[in-house]
């Protein structure tokens, strides 16, 4: 069973506009939560987190919203540029094991 | 500083046989954990490690073991291997690997299995 789902396997967006990827989750223990990034022959890279006390976390153009009561989290990418055409991984941590349980991921490509 | 680097990049191995992959975590870092990535089933936690104790173990098979040594570095060994087994191998380090800890991954193993 899936505890942390990613619905959209891809996404295509124009360049300079907002890129929304969505990510769900099932366990209410969860306390953490990351986006990653992956690039073809790298390992995924850290881009953001949140915290479950909070709701809102920023970082440039990036930012990530937490829906606790819906069991949602996105990620915001504002404006969007050609460079973050990747795969996007959303990450929970947590629950009774405390390692990091992963999304399917969410291709992004950003057109010119 | 360097980043967690892995050994080697790429593997071919035929079905029966074992493999042993390295992972070299950052300096200062002493948790290790493996994740196995494949299309179907996207990134899956394998274990972690954690001053060369296992501390974590996620659902895979006994075929799928590891250890971690006293410098951090771990390896992670596959017996028996099955054509399923065919995919990328992720190692990650952190300080702790606790709570807000964040994990630095490697950029893989790509295991292919005939």
């Amino acid at each position: 069973d899936q505890q942390v789902k990613q619905n959209s396997p891809s996404l295509s967006v124009q360049e300079g506009r907002i890129s929304i990827l969505n990510c769900d989750y099932t366990n209410s223990m969860f306390d953490y939560f990351l986006w990653y990034k992956k690039y073809p022959a790298e390992g995924p890279t850290f881009l953001i987190s949140i915290s479950s006390i909070k709701d809102k976390n920023e970082d440039g153009r990036f930012t990530v919203f937490l829906n606790k009561s819906a069991k949602h989290l996105s990620l915001h990418i504002v404006p969007s540029q050609p460079g973050d055409s990747a795969v996007y991984f959303c990450a929970a941590e947590g629950g009774s094991q405390g390692n990091l349980i992963f999304g399917k991921g969410t291709k992004l490509s950003v057109k010119p | 500083k360097a980043g967690v680097t892995q050994t080697p990049r790429y593997l071919i191995k035929t079905r029966g046989q074992q493999v042993t992959l390295s992972c070299s975590p950052i300096s200062g870092h002493r948790s290790v954990s493996w994740y196995q990535q494949t299309p179907g089933q996207g990134l899956q936690f394998l274990f972690e490690y954690f001053s060369e104790t296992q501390r974590n173990k996620g659902n895979f098979p006994g075929r799928f073991s590891g250890r971690q040594f006293s410098n951090s570095r771990s390896e992670m060994n596959v017996s028996t291997l099955e054509l399923g087994d065919s995919a990328l191998y992720l190692c990650a380090s952190a300080r702790q690997g606790r709570g807000t800890d964040t994990q630095y991954f490697g950029p893989g193993t790509r295991l292919t299995v005939l």
